[in-house]
């Protein structure tokens, strides 16, 4: 079993729609992110999370340490949206890039 | 501010060479970090520099080997290559690479040993 799950893996949406990519984690950690990777390979940061709720414009995340959950949401869903959103934790005692990352989940927003 | 530089941004080695890849990190930034992303296996953490010093190393071989100079510049390097290594190298930066530090990822660069 995978340290970080991602779901769902594949994800398509109309444009406009609200979006929800889902993060389960099985170890103690001290942060996570939400990267978001384009075709191409630039992998960029949306949110470093210890608790509670983050909300950059249209994308909104959230994590609850005690059930090793995270949520990445993207209200008014636009096809710039259309990436690989990947989740990845930082275990504890870990420095900060020793990251454990979910395989990701690929969002395809049409007009 | 400039961003991540990765260079080269493509290259192409047969098995059995060596190869050596840069990575230049945002002005400041003293912790550099290096993935490794195959379609099978996803991200997967190399190791991370902080200061000249290597902090923390991944499960990988030890034909990956890497260093970071005072600049904060870093090399990684992968001996005797195999056809498995072809990739995408990512490298990233943070400012001191302690928590609460967002990091930084460069363009990478693609791999391809035939």
């Amino acid at each position: 079993k995978n340290e970080v799950e991602q779901s769902p893996q594949n994800l398509t949406a109309q444009e406009g729609e609200f979006i929800t990519i889902n993060c389960s984690y099985s170890v103690g950690i001290s942060a996570l992110h939400w990267l978001q990777q384009h075709p191409g390979g630039g992998i960029v940061s949306l949110f470093m999370l210890s608790s509670g709720k983050k909300k950059h414009g249209r994308l909104i995340a959230t994590i609850n340490i005690q059930e090793k959950h995270s949520s990445l949401h993207i209200t008014a869903s636009h096809p710039r949206d259309s990436a690989v959103y990947i989740c990845a934790v930082k275990p504890y005692g870990g420095s900060q890039g020793n990251l454990i990352f979910g395989k990701g989940t690929k969002l395809s927003v049409k007009p | 501010k400039a961003g991540v530089t990765q260079t080269p941004r493509y290259l192409i080695k047969t098995r059995g060479q060596q190869v050596t890849l840069s990575c230049s990190p945002i002005s400041g930034h003293r912790s550099v970090s290096w993935y490794q992303q195959t379609p099978g296996q996803g991200l997967q953490f190399l190791f991370e520099y902080f200061s000249e010093t290597q902090r923390n190393k991944g499960n990988f071989p030890g034909r990956f080997s890497g260093r970071q100079f005072s600049n904060s510049r870093s090399e990684m390097n992968v001996s005797t290559l195999e056809l498995g290594d072809s990739a995408l190298y990512l490298c990233a930066s943070s400012l001191r690479g302690t928590q609460g530090h967002e990091q930084f990822f460069g363009p990478g660069t693609r791999l391809t040993v035939l």
